[in-house]
């Protein structure tokens, strides 16, 4: 069926190295990707996105990869820092569900060692 | 200019009873989004609303929930007579315009409901 996983479901990483999380998707319909990540007892807050026409986008600190061949995308955390530590979740529509509604992944735990 | 407010933060109710959570979107959004969170997993979307007019509720169960957004007032999640299975966090989103298209959305804090 189709649906939005991630790889691993945590990741712990030193604080100042880089942080990869990763995210596949099974329907190559989807054509909007989206990373939230979300601290303990908050909502989701965004991150960055990408089109489907796009491979890359660059935001502050992050960076959003899409290879739509093996359907994966990733999210490149640059310098990790403690207050990156959370759970992180990609989300994407245009395929597994209505073009209204964002379909989310398990999402990863990321925690930062100092 | 406030986010989106959900209230209440936590609620705790007991097999049967009714829950009634509530979001106010953001200052100028006049799309919802209810989406329910369970322990460790992602939110999975439930049903998604404009003012007084319900727009897609595929992920909503056909009993005991219901939602609704009046022209004037918060959007309400009701949930009637409770049951175990529905302890989670329900959030609620809210967006400038239908999310055909970016239309990024934002989240509220979330209401935790537990059911004893």
């Amino acid at each position: 069926g189709e649906s939005v996983g991630l790889h691993l479901p945590t990741l712990s990483v030193q604080e100042g190295d880089n942080s990869i999380i990763n995210c596949a998707y099974s329907n190559s319909a989807s054509d909007y990707f989206i990373w939230y990540k979300q601290e303990s007892g908050k909502g989701p807050q965004f991150i960055i996105d990408i089109r489907s026409n796009m491979d890359k986008r660059q935001g502050q600190r992050v960076t959003v990869l899409l290879n739509k061949t093996v359907k994966h995308l990733s999210l490149q955390i640059a310098a990790t820092q403690p207050g990156d530590s959370a759970v992180y979740f990609c989300a994407e529509k245009g395929g597994s569900g209505s073009a209204r509604q964002l379909t989310f992944g398990s999402g990863t735990q990321l925690t930062v060692l100092p | 200019n406030a986010g989106v407010m959900q209230n209440p933060r936590h609620l705790v109710r007991r097999r049967g009873q009714e829950a009634r959570l509530r979001c106010s979107p953001m200052k100028g959004h006049s799309h919802v989004y209810w989406y329910r969170q369970l322990p460790e997993e992602g939110l999975k979307f439930m049903v998604y609303l404009q003012k007084e007019n319900i727009i897609d509720e595929s992920g909503m169960p056909k009993e005991r929930f219901s939602a609704e957004f009046p022209k004037e007032g918060p959007s309400i999640l009701r949930i009637q007579q409770v049951v175990r299975g529905d302890s989670a966090a329900y959030f609620c989103a809210s967006s400038q315009r239908t999310s055909g298209g970016t239309g990024e959305l934002f989240f509220g804090e979330g209401s935790r409901l537990t059911v004893l």
